[in-house]
């Protein structure tokens, strides 16, 4: 059973750049027709997708983030990575890492999820 | 993008209620939508995916279905642990976008 767990500093100065890491266990990231995710939201507020990384390393991301976005795989360590550079208070937010997958379906969903974990930014 | 218009934004109904959340896409997305389940504090769950498949374990109480642009997450009978936030989401092509979520409360 595939999980995966955030990792990452709670509080990062504006301007700065945001670095988290979701680890994975229970299976490996480079194999299989997957895409590895990160979510974010602000607190009382709804999903935004911020981008994606396949199991191949290429990426989509959001337009409103892209120029200051980049997510990468680090296969030897089960992981991937969010780099968000020029952060400003807007990028407060739950940040999650997810699975979006299809089984065997021409579908895709978000399966599992981490936890989250919390990102403010202040100085 | 394509954006994903969810109603209600919030509901309150009894124990043994059956209520209907809808969620319209900006343009066609064929059957592209999932549903998500937020209890406060935790990371989403998805419930239904592709419209109206069930996740393993989900309660069949939750149904799905629409197609093009209108879609609906029904629950038949309401029970004190479906209290949560629901979100639609397309997956039909990038951004990836959501539903601005129904929050559901107990009368």
């Amino acid at each position: 059973q595939v999980q995966l767990q955030e990792s990452g500093p709670g509080l990062v100065k504006p301007s700065q750049t945001l670095s988290l890491t979701c680890k994975v266990s229970g299976g490996s990231i480079s194999t299989g027709t997957y895409y590895w995710t990160w979510i974010r939201q602000p607190a009382g507020k709804g999903l935004e997708w911020i981008g994606r990384v396949y199991t191949s390393g290429t990426t989509d991301y959001n337009p409103s983030l892209k120029s200051r976005v980049t997510i990468s795989l680090d296969t030897s360590r089960n992981q991937f990575s969010l780099r968000l550079s020029y952060l400003t208070a807007a990028d407060t937010a739950v940040y999650y890492c997810a699975r979006e997958w299809g089984g065997s379906t021409w579908y895709n969903w978000f399966d599992p999820w981490g936890q989250g974990t919390p990102v403010t930014v202040s100085s | 993008d394509i954006q994903m218009t969810q109603s209600p934004s919030s509901l309150s109904a009894s124990v043994g209620d059956r209520l209907t959340i809808t969620c319209r896409a900006s343009q066609s997305i064929s059957s592209y939508v999932n549903w998500y389940q937020q209890k406060p504090g935790k990371a989403p769950e998805v419930l239904i995916y592709a419209t109206s498949t069930l996740q393993g374990g989900v309660p069949s109480r939750f149904s799905g279905s629409g197609s093009g642009t209108d879609f609906s997450l029904t629950i038949s009978s309401l029970q004190p642990e479906d209290i949560a936030t629901y979100y639609c989401q397309q997956s039909y092509s990038p951004p990836l976008t959501f539903g601005g979520g129904t929050r559901v409360e107990i009368k």
